[in-house]
């Protein structure tokens, strides 16, 4: 099946600073891929949507200047969590879709500290 | 805005038991898709039904789609112990010009005693 990378799998970082987490789809162009976040053994929160060469659409409540996205090619999208406070520490996942189906990233947990 | 709801939240069973999870969404889908998450792990595509009243199986799990298209299942036989995880429904909305939107149901943690 198609491989989504995702990187960094973790990372902890001060309260202030930025975050960029990458996602990749491997053997395959991805033209959407979409960003969710995930608390503890909560489901899946869909953040935005991204495709490639133009801006991303974002969910109700989600902070567009906060959680900056671009999706600059076929296979890379990039979320930047600017400015991180605690309460963003969470299990972030993409995934990227194809005709099919979706096929989701390792996830990156953030722990900001 | 578009909910899917799912139950239970949780289920223990004994290993060699049957195990059912269940989805509601509020308004009708253009299709439903399955995961199954392992502790620590990413979501794992399991299946996607579009068919209204579509029955799928894959060994021992099966997958309903209800006739109205806003309601589905999922039945496991026999649960075994490598059958442990969380189970999402995720059904696909589509929304007039705001791209299609798949909204996930809250999981069934599956846990199985050997």
């Amino acid at each position: 099946g198609a491989v989504v990378s995702q990187h960094p799998s973790w990372v902890i970082c001060k309260s202030g600073t930025s975050v960029k987490i990458e996602c990749r789809s491997l053997d395959f162009q991805a033209t959407t891929m979409f960003w969710y976040r995930q608390f503890p053994k909560q489901s899946l929160m869909l953040m935005a949507t991204s495709n490639e060469g133009s801006k991303a659409t974002y969910e109700q409540g989600v902070e567009k200047d906060k959680f900056l996205i671009n999706h600059a090619s076929l296979t890379l999208s990039t979320l930047t969590v600017t400015s991180a406070h605690p309460e963003d520490s969470s299990f972030y996942i993409c995934s990227a879709s194809d005709v099919y189906e979706q096929y989701f990233g390792p996830g990156t947990r953030l722990t900001v500290t | 805005g578009q909910q899917v709801m799912q139950i239970p939240q949780y289920q223990h069973v004994q290993e060699g038991e049957d195990f059912t999870t269940y989805c509601n969404s509020s308004t009708t889908l253009s299709n439903i898709q399955w995961y199954k998450q392992r502790p620590g792990g990413h979501p794992v595509f399991l299946i996607q039904l579009v068919k209204s009243g579509e029955v799928k199986k894959q060994k021992r799990l099966t997958f309903q789609f209800g006739e109205a298209k806003k309601n589905s299942s999922l039945h496991i036989t026999a649960t075994q112990t490598t059958d442990v995880g969380t189970y999402f429904c995720a059904g696909l909305f589509l929304r007039n010009n705001a791209g299609n939107m798949l909204t996930f149901g809250g999981g069934t943690r599956l846990m199985v005693k050997p």
